[in-house]
């Protein structure tokens, strides 16, 4: 199956700092690709979609200057979370579709102190 | 009201055990995905449905869309059947729902 790898996987930053979320279809190409975050014994919320060559599209109650996202190419996203906050400390993930099946990045850890 | 609703939110079965999840939905979809979180947060897609009935090895995935429900089965359930479940509704046009998740332990 298709594989989406996210970088880096886990990431301790200081408050107030922008931190730099990567997601990238290794065997594929994806027009479209979802970034989620999920908290502890949460299940997945949908922040964004991201399109290749244009702006995302951003869930209601997202932030699109706090969450930053970027679609410069086929095979790669990138999420900023900005000025980042204790409260950014969450489980983000990316997903992208293939035909119907959606597929996963293995998710990155953000902690923010 | 959620979109999607999932039962149990959480299930401790004993290894062999035949295993019932349920997920109902209120909005239209185009596709219902079932996916598996394990601890270490990786998350699989095991089934897109639209219509009918998909089985894979022990899991066995149903959907009915006029009563707009879907029930993901596990057959002789195993200890690293370990997981979370969630279900996913794809309403179209990019737009998904999420169901909050079914925990799931099976003890040997």
């Amino acid at each position: 199956g298709a594989v989406v790898s996210q970088h880096p996987s886990w990431v301790i930053c200081k408050s107030g700092t922008s931190v730099k979320i990567e997601c990238r279809s290794l065997d594929f190409q994806a027009t479209t690709m979802f970034w989620y975050r999920q908290f502890p014994k949460q299940s997945l919320m949908l922040m964004a979609t991201s399109n290749e060559g244009s702006k995302a599209t951003y869930e209601q109650g997202v932030e699109k200057d706090k969450f930053l996202i970027n679609h410069a190419s086929l095979t790669l996203s990138t999420l900023t979370v900005t000025s980042a906050h204790p409260e950014d400390s969450s489980f983000y993930i990316c997903s992208a579709r293939v035909g119907r099946t959606l597929f996963f990045g293995p998710g990155t850890r953000l902690t923010v102190l | 009201k959620n979109e999607v609703e999932q039962s149990p939110q959480n299930l401790t079965a004993q290894e062999g055990e035949f295993i019932t999840i349920n997920c109902s939905y209120s909005v239209g979809i185009s596709a219902l995905h079932w996916l598996q979180q394990h601890p270490g947060g990786g998350i699989v897609s095991l089934f897109m449905l639209s219509s009918g009935k998909k089985k894979h090895g022990r899991l066995i995935a149903t959907i009915n869309i006029q009563e707009k429900h879907s029930s993901l089965h596990i057959t002789a359930s195993h200890p690293r059947d370990s997981a979370v479940y969630i279900c996913a509704v794809d309403e179209g046009g990019n737009q998904f729902y999420f169901g909050t998740g079914t925990s799931l332990t099976v003890i040997p």
